[in-house]
């Protein structure tokens, strides 16, 4: 079956600009995982979904960032006033439940000029 | 919160064995996984071990000891195409709102040469 997909898979973007990334989850995931992963790093948690409600959001930075994931299936990272330092990978993960192994998404690569 | 410790990069020779270890501190446990990401690409689950002991699945194993708080990923008969690099996740105690959060790594980065 299909896989985690991600869109778009590069963003190239202006310092102070508005991004949105998107995620789509193995179909019957209910468990949804945003991660940032940074050149020589492993991905670090930023937001976690069960169902629609983020379960925990311990993980993202600042106020700057927000996810959505309306119909507890596709996802969304707001990214706003976006900053050099916001470059990196982001990558989607779902699983079937929580504490399940979970499957990534290709990512997006963003850049911020 | 959780402390991962694994080295950051190995060299091997094609058809040989290497061992990826990964040392963890964790105020609580709830499994232990390793995951392979080749470069500009996304993580690929290897294994999962939440009970002390060797899981074997083909050329890959890897071992769990939570006492010592230990793990290693075995890779035997090395080919080309396991350069990569390789990550050790460790699931730590129920967080917020149900949630079972995984912290990565930073990866070893392996690399086999003929």
């Amino acid at each position: 079956g299909a896989g985690v997909s991600q869109t778009p898979s590069n963003k190239v973007t202006e310092k102070g600009k508005y991004v949105e990334l998107r995620c789509d989850p193995i179909s019957g995931h209910t468990a949804l995982y945003w991660y940032r992963q940074s050149l020589g790093q492993g991905p670090e948690f930023l937001i976690y979904f069960q169902g629609t409600g983020a379960a925990d959001d311990s993980g993202l930075p600042n106020d700057r960032f927000f996810a959505v994931r309306p119909e507890g299936s596709v996802s969304t990272l707001k990214i706003q006033r976006t900053e050099r330092g916001d470059s990196a990978v982001y990558l989607c993960a779902s699983s079937p439940t929580v504490r399940e192994t979970q499957y990534f998404g290709p990512g997006t690569r963003l850049l911020v000029l | 919160g959780q402390n991962i410790d694994q080295p950051t990069e190995m060299t091997a020779t094609e058809g040989a064995i290497v061992q990826i270890n990964c040392t963890y501190q964790t105020s609580g446990f709830n499994g232990l996984f390793w995951y392979q990401q080749h470069a500009g690409e996304a993580p690929t689950f290897l294994s999962y071990n939440v009970l002390d002991g060797l899981e074997e699945k083909g050329r890959f194993s890897s071992f769990l000891s939570r006492s010592k708080g230990y793990s290693y990923l075995l890779l035997k008969e090395l080919q080309m195409k396991d350069s990569a690099s390789y990550l050790c996740a460790v699931m730590g105690p129920e967080a917020a709102g149900g949630s079972y959060i995984p912290t990565f790594g930073r990866g070893t980065s392996l690399i086999v040469h003929p």
